[in-house]
């Protein structure tokens, strides 16, 4: 069984360029969740997904930050018109039930 | 509102001694408590995890945790650290869910690295 996959692995971009983060949950997996790791932090929780839902986006930034998750392929999170702070590392994690989370190997970030 | 505290950003350990790394936590339900490993440019691989059923949870890797409730902590160790045990050690919180298993987000501590001097 695959373990969560993430693309690109490492994603460079100017600022005011977008930014498209994809991840593929384990097979079976239908909850996904995405975290934000700066530099000298632990992670911060974005948003949570079910198929076509979003189920609690408390931790995503108000404006620029969206995130989906369809039927059919992986869920994406894109960031419009990329800042330099927001450079960092993002995962994504699935789980079957919603309880034990399982991670990818993140999205490094850089914004030129 | 969840929060954990991980007490000491680096803990440095010759091989062959105890690991110890704290954790505290904060909850207004009962917790599920985890610890994560993170590698060095890699994801977060889940140790261990406590769902309620025991207060001594066996994780992989030899790493072992015990929930005690009357002093909010988690505490991860391992009796013989080894120098494939260097990383980043993260301790996480959810709540309970109505389903009886964990919900929603995972609240992170900001970490402890591991350093284990030969």
């Amino acid at each position: 069984n695959a373990g969560v996959m993430q693309n690109p692995r490492h994603l460079v971009r100017r600022r005011g360029q977008e930014a498209r983060l994809r991840c593929s949950p384990m097979k079976g997996h239908s909850h996904v969740y995405w975290y934000r790791q700066l530099p000298e932090e632990g992670l911060k929780f974005m948003v949570y997904l079910q198929k076509e839902n979003i189920i609690d986006e408390s931790g995503m930034p108000k404006e620029r930050f969206s995130a989906e998750f369809p039927k059919e392929g992986p869920s994406i999170l894109r960031i419009q018109q990329v800042v330099r702070g927001d450079s960092a590392a993002y995962f994504c994690a699935s789980s079957p039930l919603g309880d034990t989370q399982y991670f990818g190997p993140g999205t490094r970030l850089t914004v030129l | 509102a969840q929060s954990v505290t991980q007490l000491g950003s680096h803990v440095s350990v010759s091989e062959g001694a105890l690991v110890l790394l704290r954790c505290n936590y904060s909850s207004s339900v009962p917790p599920y408590l985890f610890w994560y490993v993170q590698y060095p440019n890699q994801g977060l691989q889940l140790l261990l995890k406590y769902t309620s059923a025991a207060t001594l949870v066996k994780g992989i890797n030899g790493f072992e945790a015990e929930f005690k409730k009357s002093e909010t902590s988690f505490h991860l160790t391992k009796p013989s650290a080894h120098m494939s045990d260097a990383a980043e050690y993260f301790c996480a919180v959810s709540g309970s869910g109505l389903n009886g298993g964990s919900q929603g987000n995972l609240i992170f501590g900001k970490g402890t690295k591991l350093s284990v001097k030969p």
